[in-house]
């Protein structure tokens, strides 16, 4: 069956950096549109980071851009975001989703279970 | 938030509830929406997309509908199960990215 399955999250110090991984499965990946979107404690969903199917074109929210990395292997089915200069505001559960939609038809079919990064000294 | 959701909502079982969601021109006004529940401890799942559509398994009492920079999401014959928080999103065009409302956390007394 269609699976996401997050890695990576962990305790890091502010400053420090982190790469998260999705292992996809049960569809064809490089079909797909992937999205991050992250989950801070006692807030709502923010979307984080978007990337087309050949790795070709990515989106950033203001809130990561020029920190984060999005990033994608097709051959290994796979799905990443690199995060550095890492802050407190970005401690959250991290998901990796599936985007079926494109732009103005954006939405998210699938989603991992999550992965959770902690930024703290 | 770029989309402006209530806070909380609340309704008795069986009941029906109406959870909004406002945008703008760049987002809603030019945009399909989507809807996200989210139970405790899970992760969210898709409710509704392109507006108004189910994917599979998702039952027909839940149904969006939008009108010009506004989107809502309609839940009948109100479950305890249905308790979580609810979530609008939809691309922006002028920030070039994915946006959702603050959520919205249903109670079913």
């Amino acid at each position: 069956q269609v699976q996401l399955m997050e890695s990576g999250g962990g305790l890091v110090k502010p400053g420090g950096s982190l790469r998260l991984s999705c292992a996809a499965s049960g569809f064809t990946f490089s079909d797909y549109y992937m999205s991050w979107i992250r989950r801070a404690p006692g807030k709502g969903l923010e979307w984080v980071s978007y990337i087309s199917g050949s790795g070709s074109t990515m989106y950033y929210a203001d809130s990561v851009k020029g920190r984060f990395t999005i990033s994608r292997d097709n051959a290994k089915n796979s799905l990443y975001l690199q995060m550095n200069s890492l802050r407190a505001e970005d401690t959250a559960v991290y998901y990796c989703s599936r985007a079926p939609g494109y732009y103005y038809n954006y939405y998210t079919d699938v989603w991992g279970k999550g992965t959770t990064v902690t930024v703290s000294s | 938030s770029v989309l402006t959701q209530p806070p909380s909502v609340s309704a008795a079982p069986g009941q029906k509830v109406t959870i909004s969601c406002s945008g703008s021109s760049s987002n809603i006004g030019n945009s399909y929406v989507s809807w996200y529940q989210q139970l405790p401890g899970t992760a969210p799942k898709l409710l509704i997309y392109e507006n108004n559509k189910r994917p599979s398994g998702i039952p027909d009492r839940f149904s969006g509908s939008k009108s010009g920079t506004s989107a809502s999401l309609g839940i009948t014959g109100l479950q305890t199960g249905d308790e979580a928080d609810y979530y609008c999103g939809t691309w922006d065009s002028s920030l070039s990215a994915g946006v959702f409302g603050g959520g919205t956390k249903l109670t079913v007394l």
